[in-house]
């Protein structure tokens, strides 16, 4: 089955401009996530949700930060405006609960650099 | 609030041995741990997960190894090999879908 597909896959902006992230999960997971993941440490979930809906936003900077699933299948994740601590790798899973895995297969990511 | 930690930065193991990487966990209500693979410029990758009513899961040269008393996971690789080189994340699960991310252990394999 095809991967979680993320774009673009590097991005350089100034701070106060705006960026947007793309994701398309894998074909049938209704549960989608976004995590952000600075250097030399693991993901720290932003948003996850299940189909369209929101289940959890609780780490997400909502004064800057806003995320959309409209019809269930792909997100967009945005910034805006970015501030240089955004720097990071921004990480797209999802994943579908079969039996008793909770795995999440990640995409490749995309690496933003606020200057 | 709760976290999931690492004991080791970094490890360098010759090829050919066995790797153990150490992971420590807080939060006594975690039902589910999992451990991931992560190499420059890619996503996490699955390794292998582990259900708290569990205590030894072995998958092809990988062990993990749950210590509910002591709140401690491990990951065993058995005759670690160049592709085995990443960082290493475990991760923890309580309520819901949501996991939580340790810092991440370096591997690197000599040859």
């Amino acid at each position: 089955e095809a991967g979680v597909a993320q774009s673009p896959r590097y991005k350089i902006i100034e701070k106060r401009q705006s960026v947007a992230f793309w994701c398309n999960p894998i074909s049938g997971h209704a549960t989608l996530y976004w995590y952000q993941q600075i250097l030399g440490q693991g993901p720290k979930l932003l948003i996850q949700f299940q189909n369209n809906g929101v289940v959890d936003d609780s780490q997400l900077p909502k004064d800057r930060f806003s995320a959309e699933r409209l019809k269930g299948v792909d997100s967009t994740l945005k910034i805006q405006p970015a501030k240089l601590e955004d720097s990071a790798v921004y990480l797209c899973a999802s994943s579908a609960l079969r039996g008793a895995s909770y795995e999440q297969y990640f995409g490749p990511g995309t690496r933003l650099t606020v200057t | 609030g709760e976290s999931v930690g690492l004991h080791l930065p970094t490890l360098s193991v010759q090829e050919g041995d066995n790797s153990i990487i150490n992971c420590a966990y807080s939060n006594s209500a975690s039902d589910y741990f999992i451990w991931y693979k992560q190499e420059s410029g890619k996503g996490p990758q699955f390794i292998i997960d582990i259900r708290s009513n569990m205590d030894k899961r072995q998958g092809q040269r990988v062990t993990v190894l749950l210590n509910k008393t002591v709140k401690h996971l491990s990951l065993q690789i058995a005759a670690t090999q160049p592709g085995d080189s990443a960082v290493y994340f475990c991760a923890e699960k309580a309520a819901g879908n949501k996991l939580t991310f340790g810092g991440g252990t370096r591997v690197l394999v000599k040859p």
